[in-house]
């Protein structure tokens, strides 16, 4: 099947624009998370939903940034007045999350986003 | 804080040789460790988790409490494994990942 899809592939912006970020995961998972990954470093935890709801946003680097999963499927990660620092990746991910058990999370293959 | 320490950005060794890649981390619970790989233009995946305790791709990692590290080795390494390694820990209770910085794997022929 179709693994975790992300759009764009790639994103340039101007310094002050706003940007969203789309997340579409393998069908029937439950969770879904957003790292962040600048250059050269690893993947940053950003933000988690299970189902519609968003358990953990605690890696939002500011309140320009915003995250939503309105029924549970698609996501989009929202930035706002972007910033040259914002540059970065961003992936995405599912899992197939059962009860009392974690499961393997699968990557999309990441927006990559330019601020000038 | 949660943290995951790859000491080597580049790592360079000759087909059929050992590879060994370093991660150490810092927790003081009972974590669960993995390693991710990415090739060249590939999105990044799951290499091995420690709780599975397999070899994939002749690779293998032991989780070593005592020195809080999670190296991965293969005997002799091949050109397609050159790739980028990605150590990663996940804690009790939580769900997300903690990365590593990641270290460039090339395979000279």
């Amino acid at each position: 099947g179709a693994g975790v899809s992300q759009s764009p592939r790639y994103k340039v912006a101007k310094r002050g624009q706003d940007v969203a970020l789309r997340c579409d995961p393998i069908s029937g998972h439950v969770s879904l998370f957003w790292y962040q990954q600048a250059l050269g470093q690893g993947p940053e935890f950003l933000t988690y939903f299970q189902n519609e709801a968003q358990l953990d946003k605690s890696g939002l680097p500011s309140d320009r940034f915003f995250a939503e999963r309105p029924e549970g499927s698609v996501s989009t990660l929202k930035i706002q007045r972007t910033q040259q620092e914002d540059s970065a990746v961003y992936l995405c991910a599912s899992s197939y999350r059962v009860r009392g058990r974690t499961d393997t999370q699968y990557f999309g293959p990441g927006t990559r986003l330019t601020v000038l | 804080a949660q943290r995951v320490t790859q000491p080597e950005k580049l790592l360079s060794v000759f087909k059929g040789a050992p590879v060994e890649l370093k991660c150490n981390y810092s927790y003081s619970g009972s974590p669960e460790l993995f390693w991710y790989v990415q090739y060249s233009r590939q999105r990044l995946q799951l290499l091995l988790r420690h709780i599975s305790r397999e070899s994939i791709k002749g690779f293998t990692a032991d989780l070593n409490k005592g020195e809080t590290s999670f190296h991965l080795k293969k005997p002799f390494a091949q050109e397609e494994d050159s790739a980028m390694y990605y150590c990663a820990l996940r804690i009790q209770g939580a769900q997300k990942l903690v990365f590593g910085q990641g270290t460039r794997l090339t395979i000279n022929p």
